[in-house]
């Protein structure tokens, strides 16, 4: 497997434009991560989705920000409007989950990220 | 609800120094718990893990021990290189408790660590 997949890397836009981040999962993964990472506030969960359904998305910073997961495959991570202060990088991370209460595990695989810059 | 507290860095150490990053957590339960790297301009990658009591996690001259007790898993490594030059993040998983969340991680803020040659 090529890993989790993010798309671009790199985004440059101005003030007020909608940008949508796009991910890849591992395939048979059954957990979706959206982090945002800032020298100030470190990483930050910003939504989850187990088995393509969104389970805590408190982590979003406001109604600006809206993901999606349509199936097992593929997620976005929209922003709409940006704002310079949305400047960070992205990334997706997804995992597999094992266990019972006895035992359990999981183990995320991150994308490469998403360097978003808006001016 | 869960938490990671990771040592304030930034780390710097000369080649071959012995490193210890500190990591305690709190969580109910048995979480899982993980030492994760990020190397410049990359995204996160597992180092090791542990997911019971005790269990020591191991992975290219590094390790942690799963200390119930003391709830910690502190990251150790006899030797370090400069290619060891990284953001070190430490984390947890919920325990499973017949839900969804069990998938989720915690990380606590990561440590940056710098070899010198």
């Amino acid at each position: 497997d090529a890993g989790v997949i993010q798309s671009p890397r790199h985004e440059v836009t101005e003030m007020g434009q909608e940008v949508t981040l796009r991910c890849k999962p591992i395939s048979g993964h059954d957990y979706l991560f959206w982090y945002r990472q800032t020298m100030m506030r470190g990483l930050e969960l910003l939504i989850y989705f187990n088995n393509n359904v969104p389970i805590d998305d408190s982590g979003m910073p406001e109604d600006r920000f809206s993901a999606k997961m349509p199936n097992a495959s593929f997620s976005t991570l929209k922003i709409q409007p940006s704002e310079p202060r949305d400047s960070a990088v992205y990334f997706c991370a997804s995992s597999f989950t094992w266990g019972d209460y006895t035992n359990s595990g999981t183990e995320a695989f991150f994308g490469q990220g998403t360097r978003l810059t808006v001016v | 609800g869960n938490s990671v507290t990771q040592m304030e860095g930034p780390v710097t150490l000369s080649e071959e120094a012995f490193l210890t990053i500190n990591c305690t957590y709190t969580a109910t339960g048995y979480p899982s718990l993980f030492w994760y790297v990020q190397y410049p301009g990359e995204g996160l990658q597992l180092l090791l893990k542990a997911t019971k009591a005790d269990d020591k996690g191991s992975n290219k001259g590094f390790e942690a021990t799963y200390r119930k007790e003391t709830t910690s898993f502190h990251l150790e490594k006899g030797s370090v290189q400069v290619s060891d030059s990284a953001v070190y993040f430490c984390a947890l998983s919920d325990p499973w408790a017949g839900g969804t969340s069990y998938g989720k991680l915690t990380f606590g803020q990561g440590t940056i660590l710098t070899v010198h040659p």
